[in-house]
């Protein structure tokens, strides 16, 4: 079964700084993937999703991620944060053949001014 | 285009009644999907719907049920409410492998 881990629960960064948030997944082909972001009491925004092609992947709110085959991973990054970026943000895949959404259990990102 | 329209947006029930929620998928979506999420458990899949049919279901009680109309619009209703039910509940309007996800229904179970 498809699994996502998302190693950090908290992240605090000053505003300007990069950014970089884990996400690691388990499928056994190359999943869909996707990264959302959720504002306290919202739903779920999505930021980008990779489906294949270029493994670099730009979204929106300057967000980028990249797919790596050989670490299973999907980071998400940001070249410098603003203090409206203060979220939770989740890393899903989907598989290939009509699997149902995996979430995995969200970062959640603390701006300091 | 319109979002993913989800009434009501907060809701107050006690235990034992039964909860009825709306989705509204944007327009020309056909599929919709179902979560709940809670602080302890995160996103958990409950159900999908395409076309009127049930395509997925999540592992959740039979209290948890739910029904697609002919115009893509979705309820879930939640019968016999334990404290347990209390969570945000979030649909998502999905077409190809893209899932848009509305505000939710925060429900709180007294």
């Amino acid at each position: 079964a498809q699994s996502v881990t998302q190693p950090d629960i908290h992240i605090t960064v000053s505003e300007g700084a990069s950014l970089e948030l884990r996400c690691n997944y388990s499928y056994g082909a190359t999943p869909y993937l996707f990264w959302y972001v959720q504002s306290p009491g919202q739903g779920l925004q999505l930021l980008l999703k990779y489906f294949s092609g270029d493994t670099l992947v730009q979204g929106i709110k300057g967000f980028e991620a990249e797919f790596k085959r050989s670490q299973s991973s999907f980071n998400l990054r940001k070249p410098s944060v603003h203090w409206s970026d203060a979220a939770e943000y989740f890393c899903a895949v989907v598989g290939n053949y009509g699997q149902n959404f995996v979430f995995g259990p969200g970062t959640r990102l603390s701006v300091l001014p | 285009k319109a979002g993913v329209t989800q009434t009501p947006r907060y809701l107050i029930k006690t235990r034992g009644q039964q909860v009825t929620l709306s989705c509204s998928p944007i327009s020309g979506h056909r599929s919709v999907s179902w979560y709940q999420q809670t602080p302890g458990q995160g996103l958990q899949f409950l159900f999908e719907y395409f076309s009127e049919t049930q395509r997925n279901k999540g592992n959740f009680p039979g209290r948890f049920s739910g029904r697609q109309f002919s115009n893509s619009r979705s309820e879930m209703n939640v019968s016999t409410l334990e404290l347990g039910d209390s969570a945000l509940y979030l649909c998502a309007s999905i077409v190809g492998e893209t899932q848009y996800f509305g505000p939710g229904t925060r429900l709180l179970v007294l």
